[in-house]
């Protein structure tokens, strides 16, 4: 099976950077996404890595390590629309995801 | 692109009745289709997974005789929640993965909640 961990709640002002970590462990390992979900909203596709290194979407970016089963999302210029959930997530070979439990910002004026 | 529909939005129900959800893709053909439920303040688990002209593959713990899928075509998947019962009251999510891509994408969520 998967597990993975990320940290609960994160606070930060507008304009600062955030790091979103996530660890897994799993029995089959294809890509690590990422997802947004504003409260009361469906989740929202951020990001996907597939390989090693850094992916870069804007504001976002996205990590991943294999070697070291870990990957980071990271907030950069934070805005007030950019307080919701976040979501990492395993795809493994039947493109099944399996989530973490979600890491909540809140961006403070 | 890529646009998944889910209907209806929200649903109230009574205690003992089965409700349909349906999920759309509205651009794109999926041949898979995903159905999460999500609790509040929780993750989504992933209920079962939906493959067009074929059984749906369900997870641990999931009954496949209380939450039935079918998935008539490339673009729609049904969820029916048999005898529904309060402990049924959550947030159904569908995704769809567009045939020969990797991203699934997801629809609005049903919430449902049942009396």
């Amino acid at each position: 099976g998967q597990s993975l961990e990320q940290p609960s709640e994160v606070t930060a002002v507008e304009g600062a950077i955030v790091q979103i970590n996530c660890t897994y462990q799993t029995s089959g390992f294809y890509g690590l996404s990422w997802y947004q979900q504003h409260d009361g909203g469906a989740p929202t596709f951020l990001s996907y890595n597939a390989l090693d290194g850094l992916e870069e979407t804007g504001r976002f970016s996205s990590f991943l390590s294999r070697s070291d089963s870990y990957g980071y999302l990271l907030l950069q210029e934070l805005q007030m629309k950019d307080s919701a959930s976040y979501f990492c997530a395993v795809k493994d070979a039947g493109n099944k995801l399996t989530f973490g439990g979600g890491t909540r910002v809140l961006v403070k004026p | 692109g890529a646009v998944v529909s889910q209907h209806p939005s929200w649903v109230i129900c009574k205690s003992g009745t089965s409700v349909k959800i349906e999920c759309r893709s509205l651009d794109f053909q999926a041949t898979t289709m995903f159905w999460y439920r999500q609790f509040p303040k929780q993750s989504l688990m992933l209920m079962a997974t939906s493959n067009e002209g074929s059984k749906a593959t369900y997870e641990q713990g999931v009954e496949k005789d209380k939450f039935l899928i079918n998935h008539a075509s490339l673009t729609l998947s049904t969820l029916t929640v048999t005898s529904a019962h309060p402990e049924d009251s959550s947030f159904y999510i569908c995704s769809a993965l567009p045939s020969g891509e990797e991203t699934q994408y997801f629809g609005p969520g049903t919430r449902l909640l049942v009396l």
